[in-house]
């Protein structure tokens, strides 16, 4: 069966300090992957989205980056960190072949920047 | 663009009590809608998804419905439990645009069920 593993849980960083969020897809192969930011008050944000290796769309302007440096490896990375970088945020992955296949979420990352 | 809207925001019922979640989507243009339970602080799990071709979808004490004409999905939840006390968030995935094959949520609506 697949199974999504996203990593750190929670963290506190300070502002201007890196950030390296990573997420890994077991299970599958060629998956579409996703980072989406959910902040208090508002609905899920779709921030990037990977339908394969080294192929990273970006959905909003932003302090942000993505990498997909494996098939089921997708990492969210900035090099200086703003306060409003804080957010809850989610790892999902859907089967590559079929664009109406079911979205499966990690368990997220609560980042607070202070 | 796609706009989707859940309603009530929040909700709080006796346990044991049917009720109704309701979601409506702008663009009708969609592959499917997807109903999601969020736990505090957790991730999001799917709980039933209806493509566009159907009519509605169950799983347990859970019933899905869509009308992709009048743009609407409710999630019904029959016998509620204190344990089925989440947020429930509903997700369109879209068919057409710049948003092909994205998902765009609704902002979910809190239920709690008390004892």
């Amino acid at each position: 069966s697949q199974t999504i593993h996203q990593w750190p849980a929670t963290l506190v960083q300070p502002v201007g300090s890196p950030l390296s969020l990573e997420c890994t897809v077991e299970g599958t192969s060629n998956p579409n992957l996703y980072w989406y930011r959910q902040a208090a008050g508002r609905g899920l944000q779709l921030l990037f989205y990977s339908v394969g290796i080294g192929q990273i769309s970006s959905e909003v302007p932003q302090n942000l980056s993505a990498s997909r440096p494996q098939d089921r490896q997708f990492i969210l990375s900035s090099k200086k960190l703003l306060l409003s970088d804080s957010g809850f945020y989610l790892c999902a992955w859907s089967a590559g072949t079929n664009p109406g296949s079911p979205l499966h979420f990690g368990n997220g990352t609560r980042l607070t920047v202070t | 663009k796609q706009e989707v809207t859940q309603i009530p925001a929040a909700l709080s019922v006796p346990e044991g009590e049917n009720l109704v979640l309701n979601c409506s989507f702008t663009d009708s243009a969609i592959y499917n809608l997807q109903w999601f339970r969020q736990d505090p602080g957790k991730g999001l799990t799917s709980l039933l998804l209806i493509q566009s071709s159907q009519r509605e979808q169950t799983s347990g004490r859970l019933n899905a419905s869509l009308d992709k004409s009048s743009g609407r999905s409710t999630l019904y939840i029959a016998a509620s439990q204190p344990g089925d006390s989440a947020t429930y968030l509903c997700a369109a995935t879209n068919a057409g645009g710049t948003s092909y094959g994205k998902l765009t949520f609704g902002q979910g609506t809190i239920l709690t069920v008390h004892p």
